[in-house]
């Protein structure tokens, strides 16, 4: 199956400070990248879809100015975290996709934030 | 609204057998994943089902009947290492990903 890699796998930042999250596919082209956020015992809960060269998606409830989503190319996205506070902290998954009917979307390792 | 419901947690002994059930309500069906997650790392993926009938894939299975809103996951000869939370996902008409709580597989030696 398709590779995709994000970075960091683990952050303990300062609140108030920013984050930037990395997520890459490696051998395939993703038009469609999505961000997901999970808190313990939970599943997955769809914060953002972005397509590249275009402004993200976000569902409702999450905050676009502190979530800042990026899709410049086909093979990266970036989430920022601005500000963040401790109730920021969780897991945040991406995943690619290559078109809206792929029957597979692939995840990154995901990223565990801590803010103190 | 769109539904997924499953188990919340599920316990089964080494060696058997034991079956996962999701059912949804959504608006559109553009296919059925199962997801396989240990604590701590992104989802794996196991399987996807677009037509009704069972899928086979070594030890694991899914069945889909479209007409009832119905899905299950099959492990046959369950290991240790299978102890994980399995997640139920439905891509609706928009090709979104729905996304069930998850069911936390425990398995007893």
């Amino acid at each position: 199956g398709a590779v995709v890699s994000q970075h960091p796998s683990r952050v303990i930042c300062k609140s108030g400070t920013s984050v930037k999250i990395e997520c890459r596919s490696l051998d395939f082209q993703a038009t469609t990248m999505f961000w997901y956020r999970q808190f313990p015992k939970q599943s997955l809960m769809l914060m953002a879809t972005s397509n590249e060269g275009s402004k993200a998606t976000y569902e409702q409830g999450v905050e676009k100015d502190k979530f800042l989503i990026n899709h410049a190319s086909l093979t990266l996205s970036t989430l920022t975290v601005t500000s963040a506070h401790p109730e920021d902290s969780s897991f945040y998954i991406c995943s690619a996709s290559t078109s809206r009917g792929s029957s597979e979307a692939f995840f990154g390792q995901g990223t565990r934030l801590t803010v103190v | 609204g769109q539904n997924i419901d499953q188990p919340t947690e599920m316990t089964a002994t080494e060696g058997a057998i034991v079956q996962i059930n999701c059912t949804y309500q959504t608006s559109g069906f553009n296919g059925l994943f199962w997801y396989q997650q240990h604590a701590g790392e992104a989802p794996t993926f196991l399987s996807y089902n677009v037509l009704d009938g069972l899928e086979e894939k070594g030890r694991f299975s899914s069945f889909l009947s479209r007409s009832k809103g119905y899905s299950y996951l099959l492990l046959k000869e369950l290991q240790m290492k299978d102890s994980a939370s399995y997640l139920c996902a439905v891509k609706d008409s928009n090709y979104q990903l729905i996304w069930g709580a998850g069911t936390k597989l425990i398995i007893k030696p």
